[in-house]
Order: structure tokens, then C-alpha cells, then sequence
């Protein structure tokens, strides 16, 4: 696409309960991030994938956040037991090549409210 | 640890005046910079990069940084501001965006 999408743009959930974020990158495009947005804060780095291979994950912040992308195209966040401070905007960017050299284009973001 | 530091949160200018929003950074080699800017409610746009070369980069809607590594910053500029510049601006480091906290730009008119 011409785009980065993401889905869906809002997601309201009960605490405890597990959400998955979709995202779909820029076709062809090999590197894909998620990042994580709190209010009034800068992004924060979560993962980073290279074609399928998730070669980063050093931000997740807990072994309840995981991400796929099995066939190195559309990626998956999932947050299981999701507990009130995970409510942010996830953010989902992606790169023609690795390194970044070619700029990374991002996606409108998800807005996660757990309530 | 790489590091992206914005000094100034928030920052007033008035339409026409000139703007300089700071950045500054900590890593050992050359750094891949970025200046990112953010609408409200909308995803984050490249304005520039840096990577290597010349040190003063050119970007869209009339931007401009410098690389100074004397000083470890890589400060956006522009010359005249224009109402709908208001918007969240982030500076970012290395492959995997290490991201500062933005500097929120109020335009008056």
C-alpha cells in the first residue's frame, strides 16, 4: 500500500483482558518497529524485525508483549492481561532496508485504553 | 547508554519569526539523526536525516539541521514559521529511534 496501516485506530480494554494490534507495512519494505507512545512522551522503542526475523526485542516491557511477523510482511503485537498502564499509543514504522538509511515511515497508531 | 535529549518542552514563537528547537545527543561513533514531527492526533513524519556528509541537512516544509559534533547537537531550523508548523517535534538516534521527549511548538499569529 501506499502506506503503513495500522488497526484498529482505537481499542478500548477491560483489564485483564488480552489485545492484538495489526500492522501493515510499506510492500517490500524489510524492517519493521513498534513502538510505544504514553501521553505527552516520546516513543519508545519495543521491537524491531528484519523480514521475518525479530532481531530486537530488548523494549518489550514484559513477557505479557509479543510480536510476530511470520511471513515478513504484516505484523502482530499482542498484549496479553492487559493492565491500565499499558493504555499508550503503539506505534508501528517501517524501512525499505535496515540501517534506517532510507528513513522510516510511519503508521497512524493504535490508541490503547485499558480500563 | 545512546541517548536523544530535547532541552526546551515546550517553545512560543510568533508567525514569520525564525525557529531553532534543540537537540542533543550521546553516542560514540557518527550518529544517524532524525528530526520527526507529530500532528495532533497523527503519525510521526520525517522532516530530515543525517547520516554522514555534509553537515548542514536539508528537509521538507522549508527545514534545516545542522550536525555539529563539537557540541554533540543536531539543532532544527527554519527561517520563517508559518501558522500550521504547530505540531510535536521529536528528535531521534541511532537504527532503532531512541526518541526525546518533544518539544511542543505553539505558533502565535
Amino acid at each position: 500500500g501506499a502506506g503503513v496501516s495500522q488497526s484498529p485506530r482505537y481499542k478500548v480494554a477491560k483489564r485483564g483482558q488480552d489485545v492484538a494490534l495489526r500492522c501493515d507495512p510499506i510492500s517490500g519494505h524489510v524492517s519493521l518497529f513498534w513502538y510505544q507512545q504514553a501521553l505527552g512522551q516520546g516513543p519508545e522503542f519495543l521491537t524491531y524485525f528484519q523480514n521475518e526475523a525479530q532481531l530486537d526485542k530488548s523494549g518489550l516491557p514484559s513477557d505479557r508483549f509479543f510480536a510476530e511477523r511470520p511471513e515478513g510482511s504484516v505484523s502482530t503485537l499482542k498484549i496479553q492481561r492487559t493492565q491500565q498502564e499499558d493504555s499508550a499509543v503503539y506505534l508501528c514504522a517501517s524501512s525499505f532496508r535496515a540501517g534506517g538509511i532510507y528513513g522510516y515511515t510511519f503508521g497512524s497508531g493504535t490508541r490503547l485504553t485499558v480500563v | 547508554a545512546q541517548s536523544v535529549t530535547q532541552p526546551d518542552i515546550h517553545i512560543t514563537v510568533s508567525e514569520g519569526a525564525s525557529l531553532e528547537l534543540r537537540c542533543n545527543y550521546s553516542y560514540g561513533a557518527t550518529p544517524y539523526l532524525f528530526w520527526y514531527v507529530q500532528s495532533p492526533g497523527q503519525g510521526l513524519q520525517l522532516l530530515l536525516k543525517y547520516f554522514s556528509g555534509d553537515t548542514l541537512v536539508q528537509g521538507i516544509k522549508g527545514f534545516e539541521a545542522e550536525f555539529k559534533r563539537s557540541q554533540s547537537s543536531f539543532n532544527l531550523r527554519k527561517p520563517s514559521v508559518h501558522w500550521s508548523d504547530a505540531a510535536e517535534y521529536f528528535c531521534a538516534g541511532n537504527y532503532k529511534l531512541t526518541f526525546g521527549k518533544g518539544t511542543l511548538l505553539t505558533v502565535n499569529p
